[in-house]
């Protein structure tokens, strides 16, 4: 059964870079057939998607963040990242990474997320 | 504002059929495939129907999912306490060219 698990600092200063990593586990990320996305919720809201990255390294982002998300791989530790700069309060939000397939055109497997709190 | 825009709540005794609406355009519902998402707080949001009305394996066929032009639904039927939960629809926006999510629909089982 696959696995994504979300971890990083859970408070990040306004102004500076939100570091989260995804570490999947029960698959490989080196896979064709799969993207590995990001998407968060901020309190009380509904979802946000934020870009994913494709096994090849390629990204899509949403276009309102793009300036400020970098999504990266790491296929030798079978995990993927996110980093978003400048981050405000509006940043804060639960972040969810996600599986997507390509043959369903859909995200299939989550995580469970993780809330960050941007602050000053 | 969400791109897709769901009723924030719906509700329903146990083994009622209920329904949920998710409405949008022609460059997101009216053009691409439409997915649907089971979230209970603290847990990671599950997978319901995809491409639709595809349901993946261990989906109980309670689930059943239709669209329709620029609008799409979700209906459960027989009500199980078990369903109160979030539910979200989503699809692809090509004038956005990115993912769009509805704000959620609270369901809550009498």
């Amino acid at each position: 059964q696959l696995q994504l698990q979300e971890s990083g600092p859970r408070l990040v200063k306004s102004s500076e870079t939100l570091s989260l990593t995804c570490s999947v586990s029960g698959g490989s990320i080196k896979s064709s057939s799969y993207q590995w996305g990001w998407i968060r919720q901020p309190p009380g809201k509904g979802l946000e998607w934020i870009g994913n990255v494709y096994y090849s390294g390629r990204t899509d982002y949403n276009s309102s963040l793009k300036r400020r998300v970098t999504i990266s791989t790491d296929t030798s530790k079978n995990q993927f990242f996110l980093t978003l700069s400048s981050v405000t309060a509006a940043d804060t939000a639960v972040y969810f990474c996600a599986r997507f397939i390509q043959l369903w055109f859909v995200f299939d497997y989550w995580g469970r997320g993780t809330l960050v709190t941007a602050s000053s | 504002q969400s791109v897709l825009t769901q009723p924030p709540s719906a509700s329903g005794p146990p083994g009622q059929r209920v329904t949920i609406s998710c409405s949008g355009s022609d460059s997101n519902i009216g053009s691409n495939t439409v997915n649907w998402f089971q979230h209970i707080p603290e847990t990671a949001p599950k997978l319901l129907i995809y491409r639709n009305n595809q349901r993946p394996s261990g989906v109980p066929g309670r689930f059943s999912a239709s669209k329709s032009g620029t609008s799409a639904s979700l209906a459960i039927s027989g009500l199980q306490s078990e369903d109160e939960a979030d539910y979200y629809c989503a699809t692809w926006d090509d004038g956005l060219s990115g993912w769009v999510f509805g704000g959620g629909t609270k369901l809550t089982v009498l």
